[in-house]
Parts: structure tokens; sequence; C-alpha cells
């Protein structure tokens, strides 16, 4: 159980498009989801929270209007990262609990803007 | 100062060896701790929960102490397939969850 799926796994676009990544937890309710950036040999670093209905709390640094989070159900979040540029790429990874301490991850989305 | 600390690494150490990874946070009023494992360009995985009684799965241990703030995991017997990037992880939790993620010690395990 607690699978967190991501769709794309993986995208290429061009500078200046706007990218959505979905996030669905498949058997559970997601209280919170989590979406975190990951460049190459760094670690996972939180954007922003998100709970269901409500509007998503960006990380110091996160421009809220670049990267737009809808969590419309307690089983999906979408980021739509806009106008993206090549210092955009990285690895995107999502995550949500039940309400307990446990994180269960997406497989993450790599993008590359060209 | 970081909110999680780890050493980067990477531990090279042959098969068989014991390894142990350590951790400090700064927030004393985090409330639960974990290791993560991640392979290259996968998301992360849960390896274990850190309990202040210690806990044990198998070849990993791991250990916690709050008066000094400070994780400890322990890898015995060290396979190949242990190789990976271990991840500490912290929860501040209070009214919500806040996950805060170290920034990873890479192992590598050599024949």
């Amino acid at each position: 159980g607690a699978v967190v799926s991501q769709h794309p796994s993986w995208v290429i676009c061009k500078s200046g498009t706007s990218v959505k990544i979905e996030c669905r937890s498949l058997d559970f309710q997601a209280t919170t989801m989590f979406w975190y950036r990951q460049f190459p040999k760094q670690s996972l670093m939180l954007m922003a929270t998100s709970n269901e209905g409500s509007k998503a709390t960006y990380e110091q640094g996160v421009e809220k209007d670049k990267f737009l989070i809808n969590h419309a159900s307690l089983t999906l979040s979408t980021l739509t990262v806009t106008s993206a540029h090549p210092e955009d790429s990285s690895f995107y990874i999502c995550s949500a609990d039940q309400g307990g301490y446990e994180q269960y991850f997406g497989p993450g989305t790599r993008l590359t803007v060209t | 100062r970081k909110e999680v600390e780890q050493d980067p690494g990477p531990f090279n150490v042959p098969e068989g060896a014991t390894v142990a990874f350590n951790c400090t946070y700064s927030n004393s009023a985090s409330q639960s701790f974990f290791w993560y494992r991640q392979d290259c360009r996968k998301e992360p995985k849960l390896l274990m929960s850190v309990y202040s009684s210690g806990n044990e799965d198998g070849r990993f241990t791991a250990q916690l102490n709050r008066a000094s703030q400070y994780i400890s995991l322990l890898i015995r017997d060290s396979k190949l397939s242990d190789s990976a990037t271990y991840l500490c992880v912290v929860n501040l939790w209070s009214s919500a969850s806040k996950i805060i993620f170290g920034s990873g010690t890479r192992l590598s395990i050599r024949p």
C-alpha cells in the first residue's frame, strides 16, 4: 500500500513553455502533499507544501507565480512550471502523507528545458 | 548552520565491512527521524525509522540521541547492493508535517 505515482516520468520542453507534473496517491487519501526539487549531487529541497482545497505554502526563495501548485483532491496535486528556463531543469519529486510521520515518495519527474 | 547535517562522503568500503553514518539536527523540537536510501536517479525509499531506544533491522541498526541531537546508522556485513546515498531525515512535526532532508552520504561498496 501507500503508492504514489507521478506523471510524466521525464519531459523535455523548450524554454518559455509551461510544464505540468501530476502527483497521485493511488491507494490512500493524502492529507498533505509535498513538492521537492533535486539538482545533481544535491539533496532534496522542499519547494512547497500543499493541502487539499487550500493554497500551497511555499518555502523561502521559491517563486509561487512560477511554480503553480494545485491540490484539487485528496489524491491529486499538480505542479506547473511556468515559462520554464534551462535553470529549472531538475528532478522534481512529490511525496504524500496520511497524517502520520512517514512520507511516501513518487518516482520523480526529470525535467529538461532546452 | 544547516538544519540537518551529514558527512557527504563518499564512503568507499570493501564488501563485508561495517560502516557507520552520523547525522546531527539543529531543531530540538524535531519529532521523528528516519533514514532513507536513494539510488541514482530514483526517488528516496524509507530504510528505517529511528527511535531513542534504537532499532535494528537485519544488518541495519539506527540510533537516536535526543540530548546530543544526533542520529546514526550502522550497516554490518555490507553488500554490493548497499551502494547508494543515505539520507538522514527529520520531521519537524507540529501542526503539520515538515520534512527536512540531510544532504546525504554516498556509500560505495567495492568487491
